[in-house]
């Protein structure tokens, strides 16, 4: 089946670590997302790729780095200067970044600080 | 930015009963989307409006696309207990501001 896989379902960091969060879709999509949810609130987004080996940073940007060296793969590392970094995080995929692409999303990874 | 603000922020509903929620915008969006989230998962695409006035059904659920461009509303016939979880609508405008903006989403619960 085609989908976008999140792992690990559930990460904790101490304080001072960077952690990385893994996105693969296998949908052929080009363009993908990384958002932070917030209990209550909207999706935020956090960087967002078009295409390969290109990215641009969203609205909450600081303290994450993203990579996409692969079509398919598109990591996100949450660095140690992420003051607040407990959330739950989302990974999107769309065809293309066009306004008639919706975007379709995996299941999560929930980071926790220890 | 651009700004969503949905309503409302939560309902408790009998089974059976009809349901209606709303979004608007501070700006013009060319796309509205509406997603179901249930707990520990991600957001689900429930439907995608792409032309002002635009009204489409998908099993219960009906939303429409406003003509001003500035908002958009869903409803839900005849609710079931598997309707349960938190609806989000986005949108997006044009430009530099192509990207998609969520609403905080309004969280349903719906009575046996």
């Amino acid at each position: 089946d085609g989908g976008i896989t999140q792992s690990p379902k559930y990460l904790f960091r101490k304080e001072g670590q960077n952690v990385t969060l893994s996105c693969e879709q296998n949908l052929n999509h080009d363009a993908m997302y990384w958002y932070r949810q917030d209990p209550g609130q909207g999706l935020r987004l956090i960087y967002y790729s078009q295409i390969v080996n290109d990215f641009q940073k969203g609205d909450i940007a600081e303290g994450y780095s993203v990579s996409r060296e692969k079509k398919e793969s598109f990591p996100l590392t949450v660095t140690s200067a992420q003051k607040n970094p407990t959330a739950f995080y989302l990974c999107a995929s769309s065809i293309g970044g066009g306004a008639d692409q919706p975007q379709h999303f995996g299941d999560g990874t929930r980071l926790s600080i220890l | 930015g651009q700004q969503l603000n949905q309503s409302p922020q939560s309902m408790f509903i009998q089974e059976g009963e009809d349901v209606s929620m709303n979004c608007t915008s501070s700006s013009i969006f060319n796309t509205w989307l509406w997603y179901k989230q249930e707990p520990g998962e991600g957001p689900v695409l429930l439907i995608a409006l792409y032309k002002a006035g635009e009204l489409t059904s998908n099993g219960r659920l009906t939303a429409q696309f406003g003509i001003t461009r500035k908002d958009s509303f869903l409803n839900i016939s005849a609710s079931i207990p598997s309707d349960v979880g938190i609806y989000f609508c986005a949108g997006r405008g044009s430009g530099s501001a192509r990207q998609l903006t969520f609403g905080s989403g309004t969280q349903l619960t719906v009575l046996p």
